[in-house]
């Protein structure tokens, strides 16, 4: 299970903080994903990478800001987050976009904002 | 993919019993329906997944089923092991912008 991975995989931060997660993945992806999953509640998509270029932002805050160098490296800056912010945050990547391909999910990281 | 509901949200069986959870969608364009287990604390994994040209796929003790008329398609696990133990979770897809999952099934297989 190390075709994704995710760093840091536990982290808590103030909300004057300003923090980055970051996913690599080993699979010759060429599409990755950022997943938020909360507590009781379904699986969000936030954002998805095609290539390196953003396909879709789901109406996702702007203290949450995506990165996606190349294809094997996406970052998820952080800043200024508010309490609600604390879950479980996924990232995932698939050989293509178009919704047909399996999603391969890194172990994600926990986030707390105090 | 648009709405989807999964029921139920949770699931208790006993060892060696059935289980089936079940998904409803809107979006009439979906033609990719995949099942993800995810056991606790550990990332989602797919198990199944079914095309819109099939009605069943069979995998060991796993099962999906479509019925495209009715918009839904549901997960059947059989011979129930405490290992099947997890959260399961429906996607709905379209494009990749547009993936929905399930609020998830928390099925807890009992000795």
């Amino acid at each position: 299970e190390t075709g994704v991975t995710q760093t840091p995989r536990h982290l808590v931060m103030g909300m004057t903080n300003k923090k980055s997660l970051k996913c690599e993945q080993h699979l010759g992806h060429n599409a990755m994903y950022w997943y938020k999953q909360s507590a009781k509640k379904p699986l969000e998509l936030m954002f998805v990478y095609s290539l390196e270029e953003r396909v879709e932002n789901n109406s996702v805050p702007s203290r949450f800001s995506p990165e996606c160098p190349n294809s094997s490296h996406l970052f998820l800056h952080l800043h200024t987050l508010q309490p609600e912010d604390s879950a479980l945050y996924l990232c995932a990547s698939s050989q293509g976009t178009g919704g047909v391909y399996e999603q391969y999910f890194g172990p994600g990281t926990r986030l707390t904002v105090t | 993919g648009e709405n989807v509901e999964q029921h139920p949200s949770t699931l208790s069986v006993q060892e060696g019993d059935s289980a089936v959870i079940k998904c409803t969608y809107s979006d009439s364009a979906s033609n990719y329906f995949p099942w993800y287990k995810q056991e606790l604390g550990k990332r989602p994994q797919l198990i199944i997944d079914i095309r819109s040209n099939v009605g069943e796929k069979k995998d060991q003790r796993i099962a999906v089923t479509l019925n495209k008329t009715a918009k839904h398609f549901s997960l059947h696990i059989t011979e129930t092991q405490p290992e099947d133990s997890a959260v399961y979770f429906c996607i709905n897809t379209g494009t990749a912008s547009k993936l929905t999952f399930g609020t998830g099934t928390r099925l807890q297989v009992t000795l």
